[in-house]
């Protein structure tokens, strides 16, 4: 499934399908990008981070890839569990503000 | 390395008091910004802090709120004369010194007003 930015809030996946989370910033400027998950009751959680002079960085499960053309991040994520239930945020460090983020849900 | 604290982690006040919200940054951390999220919401930006300097609150409502980050403890946001609008959740956020850094996030606090 996809979403597209911060205009779809919900994605909802079956568990084990790849799971992709998009989302658009304004600052052509900025330098740093970072991707959030919050799960329900707790504090944002770091998951992956990108330099503007990169164009993809992989992790664990997570693959983040910057678009600086477009002005657009994605977070992938590979063979999505019930954990990864949460919400995605998105963040340019040079701009303190965060969207409304994307709540993904996964279907056992 | 502990993480971000905040304390404490809910908090209920009447309408008309004053609450006082705590953040223990990371160790060697000396940026902190607060946050404040409605359910169902994004993170709203508040203020941010160095060590007894406060260097961006475009986020703060003019009246009531206050942030301060002393050189000694945690930082603190006030909030005086409560009302039910101020209930949320309130998230501080670490750094190291410089931009290009994540910021680690506590674990907010639940602030309910009745």
């Amino acid at each position: 499934g996809e979403s597209v930015g911060l205009h779809l809030p919900t994605l909802s996946v079956q568990e084990g399908d790849n799971s992709i989370i998009n989302c658009a910033y304004s600052n052509s400027a900025s330098d740093y990008f970072i991707w959030y998950k919050q799960e329900s009751g707790k504090g944002p959680q770091f998951i992956i981070d990108i330099r503007s002079n990169m164009d993809k960085r992989q992790g664990q499960r997570v693959t983040v890839l910057l678009n600086k053309t477009v002005k657009h991040l994605s977070l992938q994520i590979a063979a999505t569990q019930p954990g990864d239930s949460a919400v995605y945020f998105c963040a340019e460090t040079n701009d303190m503000r965060f969207g409304a983020g994307t709540r993904l849900t996964v279907k056992p | 390395n502990a993480g971000v604290m905040q304390n404490p982690r809910h908090l209920v006040r009447r309408r008309g008091q004053e609450a006082r919200l705590r953040c223990s940054p990371m160790k060697g951390h000396s940026h902190v910004y607060w946050y404040r999220q409605l359910p169902e919401e994004g993170l709203k930006f508040m203020v941010y802090l160095q060590k007894e300097n406060i260097i961006d609150e475009s986020g703060m409502p003019k009246e009531r709120f206050s942030a301060e980050f002393p050189k000694e403890g945690p930082s603190i946001l006030r909030i005086q004369q409560v009302v039910r609008g101020d209930s949320a959740a309130y998230f501080c956020a670490s750094q190291l010194s410089g931009t290009v850094n994540p910021r680690y996030f506590g674990p907010g606090t639940r602030l309910t007003v009745t």
